[in-house]
This record gives structure tokens, sequence and C-alpha cells, in this order.
């Protein structure tokens, strides 16, 4: 079974337009660790955030925005007023003993 | 700080012959280290977990007599493919964990290498 699922294989959106990709996690673990990565086009994984599972507080850094609820397992991510800069791929993962990828959601930014 | 090297960033070889990848932990020594393998339009996949000085454990599926893992020092963990086939060509990238214990959420990822078996 995944333990990660994003849903959206890939999503296009128009610059300026906000975007949410959405991640839905499984785990019987009551201490986990959620993040999220960007993979642009050069492969380097960039690490945007680590959220553990004991902090719901949603975040907000620029125009990211992350929204945990453990009540669904989810932990959404939001990229408000998109930008070409944007587009890559990103990455769910949880982290228990290991770290477990989701599929990624291939995010186009059009001009 | 946390910065994860790896060596080379690309390789092209032929098949049959084997080709070495090298991750570094260049501002911390890392207890654990950990070996991905990424496929086209795909996602990452542990491929295997190596502790400094002991033998590799590997994920289920991966062949550990093809995929050498030797972690040498604390800031080095090689990854050997031998024999290497077309169907090995991926994108690999290590991560290095600071401390003890604490792999589980504080991982720090090279910037991959793409292998290309012709």
């Amino acid at each position: 079974a995944q333990k990660v699922t994003q849903a959206q294989t890939e999503i296009s959106v128009v610059e300026k337009e906000d975007v949410t990709l959405d991640c839905v996690y499984e785990t019987r673990d009551t201490t986990y660790y959620l993040f999220w990565y960007k993979q642009p086009p050069s492969g380097e994984l960039v690490f945007l955030i680590r959220r553990n599972s004991f902090d719901e507080q949603n975040e907000i850094s620029g125009r990211y925005s992350w929204n945990f609820q453990k009540s669904t397992s989810s932990f959404n991510f939001t990229i408000t007023a998109s930008q070409v800069v944007d587009s890559a791929v990103y990455f769910c993962a949880l982290s228990e003993s290991q770290f477990y990828f989701g599929t990624g959601t291939s995010l186009t930014v059009i001009p | 700080g946390a910065v994860v090297s790896q060596h080379p960033s690309w390789v092209i070889c032929k098949s049959g012959t084997s080709v070495k990848i090298e991750c570094r932990s260049l501002d911390f020594q890392a207890t654990t280290m950990f070996w991905y393998r990424q496929f086209p339009k795909q996602s990452l996949m542990l491929m295997a977990t190596s502790n400094e000085g002991s033998k590799a454990t590997y994920e289920q599926g991966v062949e550990k007599d093809k995929f050498l893992i030797n972690h040498a020092s604390l800031t080095l963990s090689t990854l050997t493919v031998t024999s290497a086939h077309p169907e090995d060509s991926s994108f690999y990238i290590c991560s290095a964990a600071p401390l003890a214990g604490r792999s589980s959420y504080e991982q720090y990822f090279g910037p991959g290498t793409r292998l290309t078996v012709t």
C-alpha cells in the first residue's frame, strides 16, 4: 500500500494563479514527520518544509503555505501567485523509521 | 551548513563495466547514509541504508552483490554499480543523517548522480 499518495500527477496553471498540491499519508505511528521537497529539472531535491506529527499549526513562508490536518491525514501545499520558476516536480514525504516519498506532482506554470 | 555532495554528477559507462559514486557530507559527520534510485518520471526509491563501519542494509529487491555500498568513514559513502547494464541507468541520490537516532527526520540530500549505461 502506498504510504504517501499524491493524486495529482501533473498540474498546469497560468502564472499568478494559486495552486494546491495534495498529499495524503498513511501511518500507524503517533510520531512521524512530513516533508515537502521541490525537484527542479536539474534533479537536486530542494527542502521546503518539515512538520512533526504533534504540530498541526499551518505554516506560511512567503508564497508557500502548508495545511496539515491529522484528521484527514493530509498535508497539502499551496503556492499563491505562482511563477514560472515554481515549475518543478514536488514530492511529499513521510518519515517514520525511514523516508517514504510520494509519486510526485509535476507542476508547470505557464507564463 | 549540512551540505552533501555527490561525485560524479553524471557518468556514462559501457555495459558490463563498474562505476563508483561517492557521497560526502561536507560539514558534518553522518552516522547514517541512504542511497535512493529514481527512474525517469518516478519517485525516489530507497535502495539501502548504511551505517559507518558496518554492512549496509538493502531494501527488498535490491541486489547487494550488484550495488556495493561502503560507508568507510563518517563523511563518505560510496555506491558501486558492478557489471552495469542499461536497465541500471537511473538517477542515484544519496542522503546523510547527522546524528544517530534522528535519521527519520533529519536527512540532507545530495544533488544526485545521473548514470547512463550504453
